[in-house]
C-alpha cells in the first residue's frame, strides 16, 4: 500500500528553467510534509516543508505548494542550476504527536542540464 | 547531513553472520531514527528511539532485528544471522524532539553488502 507516490521516476530540464516536481499522497492523516534532496552515496538533506495548514511555503529558490482536497503537493525549483541534479524524495508525516516518522516516496531524479 | 555520523560505511557479511551498525546523532540531538532503503525504493521507516528507550519500532521486522540508544554511547541497529535480503543502505537520522520539530538530520548511511 504506497501512502506517497511520485510518479515521475525522472525529470530533465535546462539550467535557468523551472524544475517542478510532483507528490501525491492518499493518507489524509498527513499534516505536515517535508522534501529531501539525495546525492549518490549520501544520505538525504532536509530542504523544505510544509504544513498542512498553508498552501505554499518558499525558501529561496524552493517553493514548496499544497493542495489538501487533490493531497497533491509540488516543489518548485527557479532557476534550477546544474548542482540541483539529485534525487528529491517528498516525505510526509503524521505530525498529531510530538514526533513524526516520515513516509518517504520513491524518489524523482532531477538532471539539470547546463 | 552534517553532524550525525554513521559508521561503518560498507560493511560486508557473509549470510548467518552479525551485522552492528552505529549512529551518533548531531549534538545535541536526543531522537534518533533508523531507516533502510532497498534498492530501486525510496527509504523506510524502521525504529524511533529516545535515549534508553524505544518509543515506536513498529517498521522493524519481528525476527533478526534489534535497535538500541544507551545513555552513553551511539544508537546500535544490530542484524542477527543476515540473510541477502538485508543487503540495503541503512540510513540514520536525529532531531532535537518536541511539538513541532520535525526535520530530521540525517547521516551518510552504511551500506550493508550480504554475500
Amino acid at each position: 500500500d504506497q501512502q506517497v507516490k511520485q510518479n515521475s521516476p525522472s525529470l530533465s530540464v535546462q539550467e535557468g528553467r523551472i524544475s517542478i516536481l510532483n507528490c501525491d499522497y492518499t493518507n489524509s492523516m498527513f499534516d505536515y510534509f517535508l522534501w529531501y534532496k539525495k546525492y549518490p552515496a549520501e544520505g538525504p538533506t532536509f530542504l523544505i516543508s510544509i504544513s498542512s495548514i498553508k498552501d505554499k511555503n518558499e525558501d529561496g529558490r524552493f517553493t514548496v505548494f499544497l493542495n489538501k482536497s487533490a493531497k497533491h503537493l509540488s516543489l518548485h525549483i527557479v532557476p534550477s542550476q546544474p548542482g540541483d541534479s539529485a534525487v528529491y524524495f517528498c516525505a510526509p508525516i503524521t505530525g498529531g504527536t510530538s514526533y513524526g516518522k516520515l513516509t518517504f516516496g520513491q524518489g524523482t531524479i532531477l538532471t539539470v542540464h547546463p | 547531513n552534517a553532524g550525525v555520523m554513521q559508521n561503518p560505511r560498507h560493511l560486508v557479511r557473509r549470510r548467518g553472520q552479525e551485522a552492528r551498525l552505529r549512529c551518533s546523532p548531531m549534538k545535541g540531538h536526543s531522537h534518533v531514527y533508523w531507516y533502510r532503503q532497498l534498492p530501486e525504493e525510496g527509504l523506510k521507516f524502521m525504529v524511533y528511539l529516545q535515549k534508553e528507550n524505544i518509543i515506536d519500532e513498529s517498521g522493524m521486522p519481528k525476527e533478526r532485528f534489534s535497535a538500541e540508544f544507551p545513555k552513553e554511547g551511539p544508537s546500535i541497529l544490530r542484524i542477527q544471522q543476515v540473510v541477502r535480503g538485508d543487503s540495503a543502505a541503512y540510513f540514520c537520522a536525529s532531531t532535537a524532539g518536541g511539538p513541532g520539530r520535525y526535520e530530521q538530520y540525517f547521516g551518510p548511511g552504511t551500506r550493508l553488502t550480504v554475500t
